[in-house]
């Protein structure tokens, strides 16, 4: 089993419509959890970082569920401007950060 | 504030040659981690330093691949010799601690003929 796994898409969804990607990871000792955004022939930037509790940020909601090993990545009112890959990362104990292989998301007019 | 500094940017090289991408991490990080990215594979972690010292080496290929971080502010990643499978982007990213969030430079992309 992978460490950090994503459906690579694509997800195709027409502008204003609310998706959501789940990240699962296999260590269940794992304390950090990120979502990075990578546009096209682009670096992956952080998106936001994602807490215990949950957080929101304007349209994007990430939230943990850590009994069944997974982070999610909501996002709501989709713009054109989404349109990117969304990478996960996950870090625990002493470990490196581990990114996912990323879900592509084409917003679609 | 200057991010993460890679050069060059694009390098296209026949194969056998030695290819040397060079990184600058943002200054007061003190983890750095060199990422080799394809369409196949995904971002793949090759290795990454802590205070200057390289911790994880586990993703290195093969021998051909070499990283240096001769100090805080600087560190090479060497493939000799190169081959047509090298292709890739590859990401230098530095972070405050290595469990923190990582700050990606803009990549070397290399065409290895």
């Amino acid at each position: 089993r992978k460490e950090v796994e994503q459906d690579p898409g694509p997800f195709n969804v027409p502008e204003g419509a609310t998706v959501a990607f789940n990240c699962t990871y296999s260590n269940s000792a794992s304390q950090s959890f990120f979502w990075y955004r990578q546009d096209c022939r682009k670096e992956p930037k952080l998106l936001m970082s994602v807490y215990s509790s949950g957080n929101e940020d304007g349209r994007f909601t990430a939230q943990l569920n850590r009994a069944s090993q997974y982070i999610s990545l909501l996002i709501r009112d989709s713009k054109l401007s989404d349109s990117a890959t969304y990478l996960c990362a996950v870090a625990g104990g002493y470990q490196k950060v581990t990114f996912g292989t990323g879900t592509k998301l084409q917003v679609i007019p | 504030d200057a991010g993460v500094i890679q050069s060059p940017r694009h390098e296209v090289t026949e194969m056998g040659q030695e290819v040397t991408l060079r990184c600058k991490p943002i200054s007061g990080h003190n983890s750095l981690f060199w990422y080799r990215q394809t369409m196949m594979r995904g971002l793949e972690l090759l290795i990454y330093f802590n205070n200057n010292v390289p911790i994880d080496d586990s993703g290195m290929p093969e021998d051909r691949f070499s990283a240096k971080m001769p100090n805080a502010s600087f560190s090479t990643l060497k493939i000799q010799p190169s081959e047509p499978r090298d292709s890739a982007v590859y990401f230098c990213a530095s972070s405050p601690g290595q469990q923190e969030t990582q700050y990606f430079g803009p990549g070397t992309r290399l065409l290895v003929l």
